[in-house]
């Protein structure tokens, strides 16, 4: 089973529609969480930590489910802007960082 | 905003030749990184930099990679003797963090816009 495991997508959706997809990780020790967002080769930039308890940021939603090992990210009222590839990053308790493959993400106008 | 920036943005050698790529992470992080990504794959991790010793590596990083923190800004990572599957994006990145909290070494890091290094 790899460590981090992501839907690739594609997610194609409307301008404004709400799209929520998940990350699911192997390692139950896995201590810290983050999506982050990467456009076309570009390098990834950091969209939010992963709080146990949920966190918002604008128009995003990160949820941790520690019992079934799974991250999720909601985007609300998608902008065109939000089109990219996201990137689940799980942080084990021996400090080892893996990347998921992406979950690509295509809003149309 | 602070930000990491990498020198070059494309590198082009032949196989068999040594390459460095440069990073400048941002001034008052600790802790520095290096990735790769091949193009369409995901993001790989290749090494971990602390207080001027490698803290963890991949398998990826075998002998033929190092790193060096020079002086008190540049990080770099050096390959040795390229091969053709080396061609990929290399990304620098860093973060601050407090070790001694839980995942505090690598809280949120920030990455630079990557060297393309193309092996021919």
């Amino acid at each position: 089973r790899k460590e981090v495991e992501q839907d690739p997508g594609p997610f194609n959706v409307p301008e404004g529609a709400t799209v929520a997809f998940n990350c699911t990780y192997s390692n139950s020790a896995s201590q810290s969480f983050f999506w982050y967002r990467q456009d076309c080769r570009k390098e990834p930039k950091l969209l939010m930590s992963v709080y146990s308890s949920g966190n918002e940021d604008g128009r995003f939603t990160a949820q941790l489910n520690r019992a079934s090992q799974y991250i999720s990210l909601l985007i609300r009222d998608s902008k065109l802007s939000d089109s990219a590839t996201y990137l689940c990053v799980v942080i084990s308790n021996d400090y080892k960082l893996s990347f998921g493959a992406g979950t690509t993400v295509t809003v149309r106008a | 905003e602070p930000e990491v920036t990498q020198t070059p943005s494309h590198q082009v050698t032949q196989m068999g030749q040594e390459v460095i790529l440069r990073c400048v992470p941002i001034s008052n992080h600790l802790y520095f990184y290096w990735y790769r990504q091949i193009l369409g794959q995901k993001v790989e991790f290749l090494v971990s930099f602390y207080n001027n010793e490698i803290s963890e590596k991949s398998e990826i990083f075998d002998d033929q990679f190092s790193v060096e923190r020079p002086d008190g800004s540049n990080f770099t990572l050096k390959i040795r003797s390229t091969k053709l599957e080396d061609s990929a994006m290399y990304f620098c990145a860093s973060s601050g963090g407090d070790r001694g909290r839980a995942g505090g070494s690598y809280n949120e890091q920030f990455f630079g816009p990557g060297t393309r290094l193309t092996v021919l």
